[in-house]
């Protein structure tokens, strides 16, 4: 099991430039989640997934779009890139077990530069 | 809504040292708590958690007891060592959800 793979792992844009950040996982769970990590800040959920086909905000999803057409693929666009968003992205992914503590697995995360 | 407030870093500590990070939370009803440890260049890993009031979580040397009544989740290890050097992130679930709150990460060093 790989787990939580995300793709790629370090990335430069200029301000204006587009992208796509892809996070994949092989444990067959239904949420996934996107991230952003900044300093002082923890992390903050940009957008999230319950299940294939369907996407929601999350607190800080402006700027972003995301996309969950496969259950393990979950991807994150920036369509004209910023500054402010430079940032380390993570993915998680969970699972609507039993249990009612919902653990999110993560992946290494992308370490994106906006100049 | 709900918050996690944890104590603000970076910790220096030597080894074998006691460590104690604390963590306390604002949620309405009966929310699931975690610590997450995060070590350099790495991502988020679960490191305990704990679903009820007066559960203990444990893991690796560490634990954190769910305290309902003083609404806190301190993370605590008798003896550290140089390679729990790591940010740790308190987060919470609401009950019943599955998206999680974090704390803004407390940085841990050990030093020989």
């Amino acid at each position: 099991n790989a787990g939580v793979t995300q793709t790629p792992k370090f990335r430069v844009l200029k301000t204006g430039q587009s992208m796509t950040l892809l996070c994949a996982q092989d444990m067959n769970h239904e949420y996934m989640y996107w991230y952003r990590q900044d300093p002082g800040m923890g992390l903050r959920l940009i957008h999230y997934s319950v299940g294939e086909g369907t996407t929601a905000k999350g607190e800080v999803p402006d700027g972003y779009n995301v996309s969950r057409l496969k259950k393990q693929n979950f991807l994150l666009g920036l369509e004209s890139a910023a500054p402010s968003q430079t940032s380390v992205y993570f993915c998680a992914s969970s699972y609507p077990g039993t249990s009612p503590a919902y653990e999110q697995y993560f992946g290494p995360g992308t370490r994106l530069t906006v100049t | 809504g709900n918050s996690v407030t944890q104590m603000e870093g970076p910790v220096t500590l030597s080894e074998e040292a006691f460590l104690t990070i604390n963590c306390t939370y604002t949620a309405t009803g009966y929310p699931s708590l975690f610590w997450y440890v995060q070590y350099p260049g790495e991502g988020l890993q679960l490191l305990l958690k704990a679903t009820k009031a007066d559960d203990k979580g444990s893991n690796k040397g560490f634990e954190a007891t769910y305290r309902k009544e003083t609404t806190s989740f301190h993370l605590e290890k008798g003896s550290v060592q140089v390679s729990d050097s790591a940010v740790y992130f308190c987060a919470l679930s609401g009950a019943g959800s599955y998206q999680l709150t974090f704390g803004k990460g407390t940085k841990l060093s050990v030093i020989p």
